[in-house]
């Protein structure tokens, strides 16, 4: 069973609009949350995180926002460039466990 | 700056081959992993290594070794390939395992089992 899922396997957005991806964790232990992107025959490179001390952390178009109490967390992208069109990977973490779990990805496209 | 660098890219083994992955980093940092990713499924990690000369388990690690001999190099190997062992396989180091701390990653191996 995945502790982390992100439920909307691909996502189209238009150029200049708000892109959103959902991730949903199931175990209450995690409190530390990171999205990855990845370009196709590329690794996944860090993109933004947040502590569960939080429920937002902003950097330029990236916002990140998080609800505890639903297990839920989002990354906002705005505007949406064609540049962003990627896999983005939800990833979590608890203090006292020393790796991630990943989602399975979401699936951008930012239409021209 | 080469960062983590995986060797080889692609590859196509028959069942029951062997084979080494080698991972590099140039960070200088203490903490690899090797992943797998597969359709519809996030990176699942199948060993990693706290520093030079340790390793450990992941959550998949059955049919896998590593070895971690100098810092900079973490290698996986496939000691008798199976079809289920298809999959891309990505490395990843970071400068510590603690937490929060961001991993960086190589541009994986994309590996095929007939």
């Amino acid at each position: 069973d995945q502790q982390v899922k992100q439920n909307s396997p691909s996502l189209s957005v238009q150029e200049g609009r708000i892109s959103i991806l959902n991730c949903d964790y199931t175990n209450s232990m995690f409190d530390y949350f990171l999205w990855y992107k990845k370009y196709p025959a590329e690794g996944p490179t860090f993109l933004i995180s947040i502590s569960s001390i939080k429920d937002k952390n902003e950097d330029g178009r990236f916002t990140v926002f998080l609800n505890k109490s639903a297990k839920h967390l989002s990354l906002h992208i705005v505007p949406s460039q064609p540049g962003d069109s990627a896999v983005y990977f939800c990833a979590a973490q608890h203090q006292g466990g020393q790796n991630f779990v990943f989602g399975p990805g979401t699936r951008l496209s930012v239409l021209p | 700056n080469a960062g983590v660098t995986q060797t080889p890219k692609f590859r196509v083994l028959k069942t029951g081959q062997s084979m080494t992955l080698l991972c590099a980093q140039d960070m200088n940092h203490e903490y690899m992993y090797w992943y797998r990713q597969d359709p519809g499924m996030g990176l699942r990690l199948i060993h990693y290594s706290v520093g030079e000369g340790t390793t450990a388990k992941g959550e998949v690690p059955d049919g896998y070794n590593v070895s971690r001999l100098k810092k900079q190099n973490f290698l996986l190997g496939l000691e008798s390939a199976a079809p289920s062992q298809t999959s891309v396989y990505f490395c990843a180091s970071s400068y510590e395992g603690r937490y929060g701390q961001p991993q960086h990653f190589g541009d994986g191996t994309r590996l095929s089992i007939l």
